[in-house]
């Protein structure tokens, strides 16, 4: 099955700076690739996407790229704010297969110094 | 984005007990929806996958009979944690999918914290 690996697990960088999260994935069937930010005590929120068609998406501050060959996808978060500050989880999925579902990473904790 | 909503938000109860925890799509239908468990600084872990109508599909190593799962309808799924113990309290969050997206989006609820004491 799936397996998504994400890096770093902690992540620790000052105002204005960015912020790089790193994503492997196993299957080469994964063709959906979604970032969720959570915060403390909250379910997590979809902040971006990208789809296998496509290798880069941006969104303001945010942006995702995809290397389908290297089985491997980023965030990319510029000129963090304090309020970036959550755990960030990146998923894989297969869509179109038996049950649509989602493999997470393991997270990183995002903490951006004032 | 489509809202999913979680009812209770916490609860806390006692050993042995069964607690029912339902997950709302409040402005779409969800035609499959989801269970998550997520111990403290840890990942989300699928438990279930249920579409409506029809029997949920477990992941390796959960108890169907203890987590009971109902999709009764469109909007509505229920996850009853029977008997609990300690070892239950976790945060569970659902998700749910309309089906009618070109891709498998899911939206997720605010999550129930779960305490067994």
């Amino acid at each position: 099955g799936e397996n998504v690996e994400q890096h770093p697990s902690t992540l620790s960088v000052q105002e204005g700076d960015s912020a790089v999260i790193k994503c492997t994935y196993s299957d080469s069937a994964s063709n959906y690739f979604p970032w969720y930010k959570q915060e403390l005590g909250k379910g997590p929120q979809l902040i971006i996407d990208i789809r296998s068609n496509v290798g880069e998406k941006k969104d303001q501050r945010i942006a995702v790229t995809l290397n389908k060959t290297a089985k491997h996808f980023s965030l990319h978060i510029t000129e963090t704010q304090p309020e970036d500050s959550a755990v960030y989880f990146c998923a894989a999925s297969i869509w179109g297969g038996a049950t649509n579902k989602l493999i997470f990473g393991t997270g990183t904790l995002l903490a951006v110094q004032p | 984005g489509a809202v999913v909503s979680q009812h209770p938000s916490w609860v806390i109860c006692k050993s042995g007990t069964s607690v029912k925890i339902e997950c709302r799509s409040l402005d779409f239908q969800a035609t499959t929806m989801f269970w998550y468990r997520q111990f403290p600084k840890q990942s989300l872990m699928l438990m279930a996958t249920s579409n409506e109508g029809s029997k949920a599909t477990y992941e390796q190593g959960v108890e169907k009979d203890k987590f009971l799962i109902n999709h009764a309808s469109l909007t509505l799924s229920t996850l009853t944690v029977t008997s609990a113990h300690p070892e239950d309290s976790s945060f569970y969050i659902c998700s749910g999918g309309s089906g009618r997206a070109i891709y498998n989006e899911q939206f997720f609820g605010p999550g129930t914290r779960l305490t067994v004491l």
